[in-house]
């Protein structure tokens, strides 16, 4: 298994600013995850983060509203950009290891 | 295109009763695997419990087991002797393998389990 951490675990933000949610894992991984989670609904994938090379964005994501750094095999940043209200939600960063995925706790953002 | 349908939003049980939270998916692959997860009040995601395509038993930890039909694309999770701490939002997801080491994981909209004391 993995542990994982996110930092902030929330944050209120103001309309037209930008957030970095970092994300540390406590083993080397290939794939990290990045999703997002409206209030009471399923996960939806954002972009897949391999480290050494670009991200991988789901349809309906940018990478200008969403870029996405990978240093190294145990770190990643989502950068949550130009925000509005819509971008309310929790933002979670998940591994895949050994054939099964890990989460972090999650951050939770809300844009006034 | 895989897909995922949990069709119970919503189930409450009793303490020590058992609950049935159904889900079904659809892909043409072969090769593949299930989960469910619960995501407690706390929204910590934990994995339940993992099925491998390839395996015709179904997968069992401790109170948790599934009914997998691979045939029908069906993989249920049955929760037996229901505690509180059960009460959760729980997520059955489909992986499949992409090669290289990759994945893709696609999740239900979740079903909202509440036990009752």
């Amino acid at each position: 298994s993995a542990v994982i951490s996110q930092k902030p675990s929330r944050d209120i933000c103001q309309r037209g600013t930008s957030l970095t949610i970092q994300c540390q894992v406590d083993s080397q991984v290939t794939m990290m995850f990045w999703y997002r989670q409206q209030p009471g609904q399923s996960l939806t994938l954002i972009a897949t983060a391999n480290q050494g090379s670009e991200a991988t964005y789901e349809s309906g994501f940018v990478i200008d509203k969403f870029p996405i750094s990978r240093p190294n095999l145990t770190f990643s940043t989502l950068t949550v950009s130009n925000m509005s209200p819509e971008d309310s939600s929790i933002y979670l960063c998940s591994v895949g290891g050994g054939d099964t995925q890990y989460f972090g706790p999650g951050t939770r953002l809300t844009v006034l | 295109a895989q897909t995922v349908t949990q069709s119970q939003p919503e189930m409450s049980v009793q303490e020590a009763e058992t609950v049935t939270l159904s889900c079904t998916y659809d892909t043409s692959e072969n090769n593949y695997y299930l989960f469910w997860y619960k995501q407690p009040p706390s929204r910590q995601m934990i994995l339940v419990i993992r099925q491998e395509a390839y395996k015709q038993q179904n997968a069992t930890e401790n109170r948790f087991s599934v009914n997998f039909q691979k045939a029908a694309k069906s993989f249920s999770l049955k929760i037996s002797d229901s505690q509180l701490g059960d009460t959760a939002m729980y997520f059955c997801a489909f992986m499949k393998p992409l090669g290289s080491g990759t994945y893709k994981y696609i999740f239900g909209t979740g079903t909202r389990l509440k036990v009752l004391a």
